[in-house]
């Protein structure tokens, strides 16, 4: 069965651009969740969206979003770009059951110039 | 407001040998911890887990303890071999909520 596919896989943008991330699940999750990875951060939870409505939300400033379509499919995006959104951008995803079932897509490196 | 930390960036160990990796939290309301193991390039894999009801769950050479009063956990592995060499993250919930992350520990097993 495919894993959790993220796209793009790298990504160069200069400060004060947007950007659109995609993940698209493993066939039957809907849940998606979505993290950032900085170096001595580890991972920040940023959003869940399972069934199209989003779950649950971290602690991040309104310039990141997403949203998730009917089939599964989420984007995130992050307007105005600062440097220090550089980083991994990781999304998970799960059928309704345990964090145990959860799966990471590979993630996207993106970097803020 | 870091509420896990994992406060040792990386260990080194001998193959063969125990791989202690540490891990201490602040919420109190978190019931249930989960690690996981991450190569380069690659997004995190689930590895073992603990019930705040329990203080030890074991699964082949990777055994997790949990000191409730202590608030902290610790990741086991014996014998070390060194395709366990990743980047080890631990991670608290609250009622299957959003997951909290330590920034993880590079663990190094030299042959």
């Amino acid at each position: 069965k495919a894993g959790v596919t993220q796209t793009p896989r790298y990504l160069i943008k200069t400060r004060g651009q947007q950007v659109t991330l995609s993940c698209s699940p493993i066939s039957g999750h809907r849940s998606v969740s979505w993290y950032q990875q900085t170096p001595g951060q580890g991972l920040q939870f940023l959003f869940e969206y399972f069934s199209e409505t989003q779950r649950n939300k971290g602690n991040f400033p309104g310039r990141f979003s997403g949203r998730q379509f009917s089939n599964s499919r989420s984007e995130m995006n992050v307007s105005t770009l600062e440097l220090g959104d550089s980083a991994l951008y990781l999304c998970a995803t799960r059928t309704s059951g345990s964090l145990e079932t959860q799966y990471f897509g590979p993630g996207t490196r993106l970097l803020v110039l | 407001d870091q509420q896990v930390k994992q406060n040792s960036p990386s260990l080194s160990v001998q193959e063969g040998r125990i791989s202690i990796l540490n891990c201490d939290y602040t919420n109190s309301m978190f019931d249930y911890f989960l690690w996981y193991k991450k190569y380069p390039a690659e997004g995190p894999t689930f590895l073992i887990s603990i019930s705040s009801i329990k203080d030890k769950n074991e699964d082949g050479r990777f055994t997790v303890f949990l000191n409730k009063s202590a608030k902290h956990l610790s990741l086991h592995i014996v014998p070390s071999q060194p395709g366990d060499s990743a980047v080890y993250f631990c991670a608290a919930t609250y009622q299957g909520g959003k997951l909290i992350f330590g920034q993880g520990t590079e663990l190094s097993v030299k042959p």
